[in-house]
């Protein structure tokens, strides 16, 4: 079973609007850390936003903020104000102890396209 | 201050050849990671580092990948006798300590001829 999922391959928003990007993740332990990570066309990955599982509140930096539904087991990352510079692949990743804590595991990704 | 650094950012290679993928950590970071990128498998996780010892391998997809880190500091990724299927971005990452959250350099394309 996928341990990340992204079920949107794309997103498109138009600039200044808000978007949710998606991401759902299967884990049995119950400390677990979720992350987005956003990775323009240059490549490099760059972290935007993280989430323990025993956080009490959603994580919230910037015009980032994640969604987090630990029932439903997802944790969607929610950009405010799109701006032309978003564009770009996200990446929601996990870290859980029966993997050893070191190692991310990534979904397939969200490409997401702003437009003007 | 410096991200993590990589190089070359670019590769090209025949194959056969050894090819090595160089990583400089941020500066004070413990621990560090490999992982791979590749339009059929996604990101993948290569190995992790401890300071210079190696306690996760488990993600270096056969004995033909090797990584050693010398000096808790700088990390170098070879592989040996290149396929075609080792065409890919290779990104590496540090933390400051086991199990903070990890910073990516900007990768290495390597390109299998």
């Amino acid at each position: 079973a996928q341990k990340i999922t992204q079920t949107q391959p794309g997103m498109f928003v138009q600039e200044k609007e808000a978007v949710t990007l998606d991401c759902t993740y299967d884990t049995s332990d119950p400390s677990y850390g979720l992350f987005w990570y956003k990775q323009p066309s240059s490549g490099e990955m760059i972290f935007l936003i993280y989430q323990g599982s025993y956080d009490q509140q959603n994580a919230t930096e910037g015009r980032y903020s994640l969604n987090f539904q630990k029932a439903r087991k997802s944790a969607n990352l929610v950009i405010s104000a799109s701006q032309l510079g978003d564009s770009a692949m996200y990446f929601c990743a996990m870290r859980e102890p029966s993997g050893g804590y070191n190692k991310l595991i990534f979904g397939a990704g969200t490409r997401l396209a702003v437009h003007p | 201050g410096a991200g993590v650094s990589q190089s070359p950012s670019n590769k090209v290679t025949e194959k056969g050849k050894d090819v090595e993928l160089r990583c400089d950590p941020i500066s004070g970071h413990t621990a560090l990671y490999w992982y791979r990128q590749s339009l059929g498998q996604g990101l993948e996780f290569l190995i992790y580092f401890q300071g210079n010892s190696a306690p996760d391998k488990s993600g270096l997809p056969s004995d033909r990948f090797s990584a050693e880190r010398t000096g808790g500091s700088v990390s170098t990724l070879t592989i040996q006798r290149t396929q075609q299927e080792d065409s890919a971005v290779y990104l590496c990452a540090s933390s400051l300590a086991y199990a903070d959250t990890q910073y990516f350099g900007p990768g290495t394309r390597l390109t299998v001829l």
